[in-house]
């Protein structure tokens, strides 16, 4: 069964700290990967999008990591702001043009 | 103006009513989609559209239609809402290949 799953589920964090989403998936075959940004009240909005042989890719200060391997994504935050609350979401797409979404991770930064 | 408008934003209904979502783009794309949100669920497709003459249903469509009026326009209706359809809903647009989604801003619908 084609699958994300995305974690934790909630954070919370002091602003300047760094924080790692997860995202794992069973999607297959895998096409590319997408983190998107969602603050409350608005449409997602797109982060990176990383395809099978891309490792790393950055966008100022969010970092997406892929291992096409084990299939399982990051998003990494450096030195968060309180700008960076919103929910983040997984998405995966399927050669064919499917998509799957992960539920999101709700991230709180607090000051 | 936005890539992706919807409207309303915000609604509120009584059960049994017809409510139509609208949605409209800029970006020129073929592609259009209807999706909800719920709290814990994630985003779930409802319809889907490739063309004006071109309309797929979703996972979730029962209790939903769709109207492709043109390129640009993408319409949601629900025929007589219930309380569970209560959620807020995205429209989104992409082209046929390469790039992902854009996502309307949403409208929150409540069916009391």
């Amino acid at each position: 069964k084609n699958q994300v799953e995305q974690s934790p589920q909630s954070l919370i964090i002091l602003e300047g700290k760094n924080c790692t989403l997860q995202c794992n998936y069973t999607v297959s075959p895998f096409s590319n990967l997408r983190w998107y940004k969602q603050d409350t009240g608005r449409g997602p909005v797109s982060l990176t999008i990383m395809t099978f042989s891309e490792n790393t890719k950055s966008n100022g200060r969010y970092t997406a990591t892929l291992d096409a391997d084990t299939k399982q994504s990051s998003l990494h935050i450096t030195a968060s702001q309180l700008s960076d609350s919103a929910s983040y979401i997984c998405v995966v797409s399927r050669s064919g043009n499917q998509f799957y979404f992960g539920t999101g991770t709700s991230l709180t930064v607090i000051p | 103006d936005a890539d992706v408008t919807q409207t309303p934003r915000n609604r509120i209904t009584k059960t049994g009513k017809r409510i139509m979502l609208e949605c409209s783009q800029t970006k020129g794309h073929d592609r259009m989609y209807w999706y909800r949100q719920d709290p814990g669920l994630g985003l779930r497709l409802i319809y889907y559209s490739f063309d004006v003459k071109d309309i797929n249903k979703g996972e979730i469509s029962d209790g939903y239609s769709v109207s492709r009026q043109a390129q640009a326009k993408f319409s949601l209706s629900l025929e007589s809402a219930i309380p569970n359809q209560t959620a807020l809903y995205f429209c989104a647009t992409r082209p046929a290949v390469g790039y992902g989604y854009t996502f309307g801003s949403g409208t929150r619908l409540t069916v009391v």
